[in-house]
């Protein structure tokens, strides 16, 4: 059974702080994505990774960067913190590059930045 | 530019009725089309997949690619069937997520 972790449920950061999240996936996925979640907006692809120390960018990477060192680790990167960044952020990953290999999700990072 | 749409942001049905949330899609080439679903305090789950052809908690989704659409059904909704649902198109390089579709069965 796959499982996708995320270091934290909840975390609570002041403006203009770095911020780390930290994703690890246990089943030897070679993709791994962040996305963030907002009401009304859907899932908002950030970053993908399809190999270590490979990155691309998705939909909305401007504020974000991303570290995969090791295969099993994804982690995204908030340098300095801003209020619009407040949101839930959902790790997931996938087999390999194939059309119709299914994304599986962490359980979700609910930012707060005041 | 969007594309998968999920016309409806809310969704009330009640229960043993039908429901219907619709997605449709904008791609060129051969689509893999997914719906997800997200229960309350859950993570996001694989619903089903289009090329399964499954049905999976008695929904079920056809593709129909003259309408570029994959609507997600059921004939008799259930309470526990209360979630949010999203439509999802894989292109082989990326996933692209609709808005979602927050599903609400009345007792």
């Amino acid at each position: 059974d796959v499982k996708v972790t995320q270091s934290s449920r909840y975390l609570v950061k002041r403006t203009g702080e770095k911020v780390f999240l930290e994703c690890v996936q246990d089943m030897d996925h070679e993709n791994m994505f962040w996305y963030r979640q907002d009401p009304g907006l859907g899932l908002r692809l950030i970053y993908f990774s399809y190999d270590v120390k490979m990155k691309e960018k998705g939909d909305i990477p401007e504020g974000y960067s991303v570290s995969r060192e090791k295969k099993e680790r994804f982690s995204l990167i908030l340098e300095s913190a801003s209020t619009n960044q407040t949101s839930m952020y959902l790790c997931a990953s996938s087999l390999e590059r194939v059309p119709y290999y299914e994304q599986y999700f962490g359980p979700g990072t609910r930012l707060t930045v005041t | 530019a969007q594309r998968v749409t999920q016309p409806e942001k809310l969704l009330s049905v009640f229960k043993g009725a039908p429901v219907e949330l619709k997605c449709n899609y904008s791609y060129s080439g051969s689509p893999e089309l997914f719906w997800y679903v997200q229960y309350s305090r859950q993570r996001l789950q694989l619903l089903l997949r289009h090329i399964s052809r499954e049905s999976i908690k008695g929904f079920t989704a056809d593709l129909n690619k003259g309408e570029t659409s994959f609507h997600l059904k059921k004939p008799f909704a259930q309470e526990e069937d209360s979630a949010m649902y999203y439509c999802a198109l894989n292109t082989g390089n990326q996933f692209y997520f609709g808005t979602g579709t927050s599903l609400t069965v009345i007792p």
